[in-house]
C-alpha cells in the first residue's frame, strides 16, 4: 500500500529565509511520481513541483526545489527566499501506477514578516 | 484552456436531504478523482474514474455516496441521505493518463450538513 507522511503540522519561517517541508513516502512500486501542492486560504490547490522516481536530478521550479532521497524515501520541499504569499497549507502527494494520487496530511506554513 | 469546474461552490443542506455535486474536468483528461477534506484533516481519496469506468472506489465511505461519470465527461457525486459527518470540502481533480502529469483541481464544493 502507498502512504505519504508529513510530520510537521505547522512551520514558521522568517521572510526571505529558506524553509524545508518534510515528506516521506512508502511504496513497493519502482515507478511512481511525487508532487507538491500549495493550498492558500482561498482554498484552491496549486501544483508546485514534480519528481519522478527515475529522475536522477532533483526537480526545481523557481524558488521551489525538491530534495529527493530515494533510498530514504523522502521528498522534501525546499522554498527559498520565503515571501508572505507563501503562507499556506502544503501537501505532498504520490501517484501510484494505478494512477490514484495519495496525499499527506499537510503542513501549514506561516511566513513571518 | 478551461480548468476543472465544480458546482455548486457551497451547499448547506439538512440531515437526511440529498445533494448532488458536479465536476467538469479538463477536456481530454481521462482520469477524474473525487477527494474530501474535512476541517483541517487530510485529503481523503473517495474514488477514481478512468473515462467512464470506476477504476477505484475504495474510498467511498458507504452506499449513501454514488458517483457517476457520464460518457467519460463530467461527473456527479450524490449523497443520499446526507449525514452530519458528510460535511467538508469535496474536491474534484482531473489528469492525463501519464503518471508524470499532475492533477488539476477544481475549487471545491463546501458541503455543510446541519
Amino acid at each position: 500500500a502507498q502512504k505519504i507522511t508529513q510530520t510537521q503540522p505547522g512551520m514558521f519561517v522568517q521572510e526571505k529565509e529558506a524553509v524545508t517541508l518534510d515528506c516521506t513516502y512508502d511504496t513497493s512500486d519502482p515507478s511512481y511520481g511525487l508532487f507538491w501542492y500549495k493550498q492558500p486560504s482561498s482554498g484552491e490547490m496549486i501544483f508546485l513541483i514534480y519528481q519522478g522516481s527515475y529522475d536522477q536530478q532533483n526537480a526545481t521550479e523557481g524558488r521551489y526545489s525538491l530534495n529527493f532521497q530515494k533510498a530514504r524515501k523522502s521528498a522534501n520541499l525546499v522554498i527559498s527566499a520565503s515571501q508572505l504569499g507563501d503562507s499556506a497549507m502544503y501537501f505532498c502527494a504520490m501517484r501510484a501506477p494505478g494512477n490514484q494520487f495519495y496525499f499527506g496530511t499537510g503542513t501549514s506554513l506561516t511566513v513571518i514578516p | 484552456e478551461a480548468g476543472v469546474t465544480q458546482f455548486p461552490s457551497h451547499s448547506v443542506i439538512e440531515k437526511g436531504q440529498t445533494v448532488t455535486l458536479r465536476c467538469d474536468p479538463i477536456s481530454g483528461h481521462d482520469n477524474l478523482y473525487w477527494y474530501r477534506r474535512v476541517m483541517g484533516k487530510e485529503i481523503k481519496f473517495l474514488l477514481h474514474f478512468v473515462k467512464e469506468s470506476k477504476q477505484d472506489e475504495s474510498g467511498m465511505p458507504n452506499n449513501r455516496f454514488l458517483a457517476e461519470r457520464t460518457g467519460g465527461t463530467y461527473s456527479t457525486l450524490k449523497v443520499q441521505p446526507a449525514e452530519l459527518e458528510d460535511s467538508g470540502v469535496y474536491f474534484c481533480a482531473s489528469s492525463y493518463y501519464a503518471m508524470n502529469t499532475e492533477a488539476f483541481f477544481g475549487q471545491g464544493t463546501r458541503l455543510t450538513v446541519v
